[in-house]
């Protein structure tokens, strides 16, 4: 069962441009929400989190949305760089759970 | 602060060997879980490990095993290996009062022959 389901498996941007990964969940006793950053032959990156009490968090060029009713959140990394170029994973866990249940991953291009 | 770290980083072994990878969580870190990442997909949870006994298991077999030692490190062994085992496989430390807040090590690439 694919319970944290991740959109597009693939995207290419512009340099400056904004990028867009988007993730479903099922299973509303989920309550935290990170998103992971990982190159080739590298371990994933924590890049930001977010719990379902807030609708939005920014961290610089990045933001995760969150839409508690839609089971729905998203990461927007804006002024995209050829340096963002990497895969990107969206998870979710139970607090206190431990287990992080990832998405399939998105492999972001950002062309100069 | 130093990260997580692991090893070997690459590994090769021949279906039906037994294969240890070694963990060594960030400092300040009690809880060390593991994650097998087929190529080009999410990493999967294995189990995870605090105060040296296992706190919750995903759906692999017995033959996945692991260990954590007082220093809060941590070994994966897994016995009798599948060409499906053929993945890399992740180390995550965290604290056990966030235990979803957790940091990857490098990870450890496994070819099984």
């Amino acid at each position: 069962q694919q319970q944290v389901k991740q959109s597009p498996q693939s995207l290419i941007v512009q340099k400056g441009g904004i990028s867009i990964i988007n993730c479903a969940y099922e299973n509303t006793a989920f309550d935290y929400f990170p998103w992971y950053q990982q190159f080739p032959g590298k371990g994933p990156a924590l890049l930001i989190a977010i719990r379902p009490d807030v609708s939005e968090k920014k961290e610089g060029r990045f933001t995760i949305s969150f839409n508690k009713s839609a089971k729905q959140f998203s990461l927007h990394i804006m002024d995209s760089q050829p340096g963002d170029s990497a895969t990107y994973f969206c998870a979710a866990s139970k607090r206190q759970g431990g287990k992080l249940i990832f998405g399939q991953g998105t492999e972001l291009s950002v062309k100069p | 602060e130093t990260g997580v770290t692991q090893s070997p980083t690459h590994l090769i072994k021949t279906r039906g060997q037994q294969v240890t990878l070694r963990c060594s969580s960030q400092s300040g870190h009690n809880t060390v879980s593991w994650y097998q990442q087929a190529l080009g997909q999410g990493p999967q949870f294995i189990f995870q490990y605090y105060r040296e006994e296992e706190n919750g298991r995903g759906n692999f077999p017995p033959r996945f095993s692991g260990l954590q030692f007082p220093n809060y490190s941590s070994e994966l062994n897994v016995n009798a290996l599948e060409l499906d085992d053929s993945a890399l496989y992740l180390c995550a430390s965290s604290q056990i009062l966030e235990r979803e807040t957790q940091y990857f090590g490098p990870g450890t690439r496994l070819l099984v022959l």
